[in-house]
């Protein structure tokens, strides 16, 4: 497709499981980005990646998160040990080397 | 560190109403500013950017002015349509041009009745 695709869209969960999220962004777009954003709010940065390798991952709140894009294109968070604050819609986004941010519609995460 | 700040909302107007969305930031150096949206059921796009001092971003009728003085970038809009309900963002990233973070503001939901 044209745009960032992310899935799964929604994604229940129980406290304590793993969780991936997968981002596939648009071709030829280097750079890759996760966001989170909480009800009310606005998304809040998690890792940014340029290619393969993780450029920033400052914006990870802790150990729990990780995220990887092995071959320079689709990318994976994973959140271990899910808990009930992980609760957020996870956003994907991806840039040409303008700078210029576009986003997938973002991945839904419910942990009961 | 970096941070954008919104004015509360939410907002509701008629169309055709004059509007105008409040946005300041803190930054070191020289950021760019960006207003993005979200229509409903949609991901956040991009609607303006500025990337100095005095710049004017324009798009859909939509203008936001980068102010180094009063650290602002305002969205405004002189006739509304019910076709701009969305929530709108103010972010801003610390340089232009290479690809960096964006820091966003919280949102304000825009709601314009016919």
């Amino acid at each position: 497709g044209a745009g960032v695709s992310q899935t799964p869209s929604n994604k229940v969960t129980e406290k304590g499981k793993y969780v991936e999220l997968r981002c596939d962004p648009i071709s030829g777009h280097t750079a890759l980005y996760w966001y989170r954003q909480s009800l009310g709010q606005g998304p809040e940065f998690l890792i940014y990646f340029q290619g393969t390798g993780a450029a920033d991952d400052s914006g990870l709140p802790n150990d729990r998160f990780f995220a990887v894009r092995p071959e320079g294109s689709v990318s994976t968070l994973k959140i271990q040990r899910t808990e009930r604050g992980d609760s957020a819609v996870y956003l994907c986004a991806s840039s040409p080397y303008t700078g210029e941010l576009f986003f997938g519609e973002g991945s839904r995460l419910t942990v009961l | 560190g970096d941070s954008v700040t919104q004015m509360e909302g939410p907002v509701t107007l008629s169309e055709e109403a004059f509007l105008t969305i409040n946005c300041t930031y803190t930054a070191t150096g020289y950021p760019s500013l960006f207003w993005y949206v979200q229509y409903p059921g949609e991901g956040l796009q991009l609607l303006l950017k500025a990337t100095k001092a005095d710049d004017k971003g324009s798009n859909k009728g939509f203008e936001a002015t980068y102010r180094k003085e009063t650290t602002s970038f305002h969205l405004e809009k002189g006739s509304v349509q019910v076709s701009d309900s969305a929530v709108y963002f103010c972010a801003l990233a610390p340089y232009t041009g290479a690809n960096s973070k964006l820091t966003f503001g919280k949102g304000i939901t825009l709601s314009v009745r016919p």
